[in-house]
C-alpha cells in the first residue's frame, strides 16, 4: 500500500525558512515524479512544485519560484521542500503527491498524504 | 499563473447526470492532452477521479466519465449520487514543466 507522510510544518514568522518533507513507502520511489500541492485553509488547490525520478526536470509555480526548491533523496525514499522567504499568503496544507509516472509531463496524482500544515504569522 | 476557470458550484437531484466545465487557455488545456480531474470531501486528501481527459483509474465508477473540446475539457457524472456530493478540481500540463489547478466547484446532491 502506498503510504505518503509529511513532516515539518508550524508556525514560521514571515521572511523565515522552513523544510518540510514527505517520507515514502509502499511503491519504488525512484521510479516516480512527485509533486507539492498546497491548500489554503477553505481555498482551493495549488500546485507549488514537481520534480522527476532523477531530479533532471524541475518545475515551479510563478507564486513560489526563486523563494522555494523541491529535491528528493531516492536512498532515503524522501521528497523536501525548502522554503525561504516565506510570507502569510504562503500558509496552507502542504500535500506530498505521486506521480503516476516518471516524468514531470503527464503527471497525474495517483496518490496523495494528509499533509502538513505551515502557518506564517508573526 | 492564472487558475483553470471552473464553476463555483453546480448541483442535482440524484439520478441526474451533472457536467463540470473546466476552461483555459492553448497554453495548457488545449495544448495538451494532460488534464485530471480530483473528488475532495472535506477535510480529506484529494481523489484522482480522471486522468489524460477521458482515463478512469481502476476502482473509480463509471458513471464519471472526462472529455475536452478545444481550451475546455468537462467532467460528467452520471447517476448523481448522494456520495458524490464534493469538491472537484481539474488540473492541466502547462508549457515549461508547470501544472495549474482549477477554480474547483462545489457538488451539491439536493
Amino acid at each position: 500500500e502506498v503510504q505518503l507522510v509529511e513532516s515539518g510544518g508550524g508556525l514560521v514568522q514571515p521572511g523565515r525558512s522552513l523544510r518540510i518533507s514527505c517520507t515514502a513507502s509502499g511503491f519504488i520511489f525512484d521510479d516516480y515524479a512527485m509533486h507539492w500541492v498546497r491548500q489554503a485553509p477553505g481555498k482551493g488547490l495549488e500546485w507549488v512544485s514537481g520534480i522527476s525520478w532523477n531530479t533532471g526536470t524541475i518545475g515551479y509555480a510563478d507564486s513560489v519560484k526563486g523563494r522555494f526548491t523541491i529535491s528528493r533523496e531516492n536512498a532515503k525514499n524522501s521528497l523536501y521542500l525548502q522554503m525561504n522567504s516565506l510570507r502569510p499568503e504562503d500558509t496552507a496544507l502542504y500535500y506530498c503527491a505521486k506521480a503516476a509516472n516518471y516524468m514531470l509531463r503527464d503527471s497525474y496524482y495517483d496518490s496523495w498524504g494528509q499533509g502538513t500544515l505551515v502557518t506564517v504569522s508573526s | 499563473q492564472s487558475a483553470l476557470t471552473q464553476p463555483a458550484s453546480v448541483s442535482g437531484s440524484p439520478g441526474q447526470s451533472i457536467t463540470i466545465s473546466c476552461t483555459g487557455t492553448s497554453s495548457d488545456v488545449g495544448g495538451y492532452n494532460y488534464v485530471s480531474w480530483y473528488q475532495q470531501h472535506p477535510d480529506k486528501a484529494p481523489k484522482l477521479m480522471i486522468y489524460d481527459v477521458t482515463n478512469r483509474p481502476s476502482g473509480v465508477s463509471n458513471r464519471f466519465s472526462g472529455s475536452k473540446s478545444g481550451n475546455t475539457a468537462s467532467l460528467t457524472i452520471s447517476g448523481l449520487q448522494a456520495e458524490d456530493e464534493a469538491d472537484y478540481y481539474c488540473t492541466s500540463y502547462r508549457t515549461s514543466s508547470t501544472y495549474v489547478f482549477g477554480t474547483g466547484t462545489k457538488v451539491t446532491v439536493l
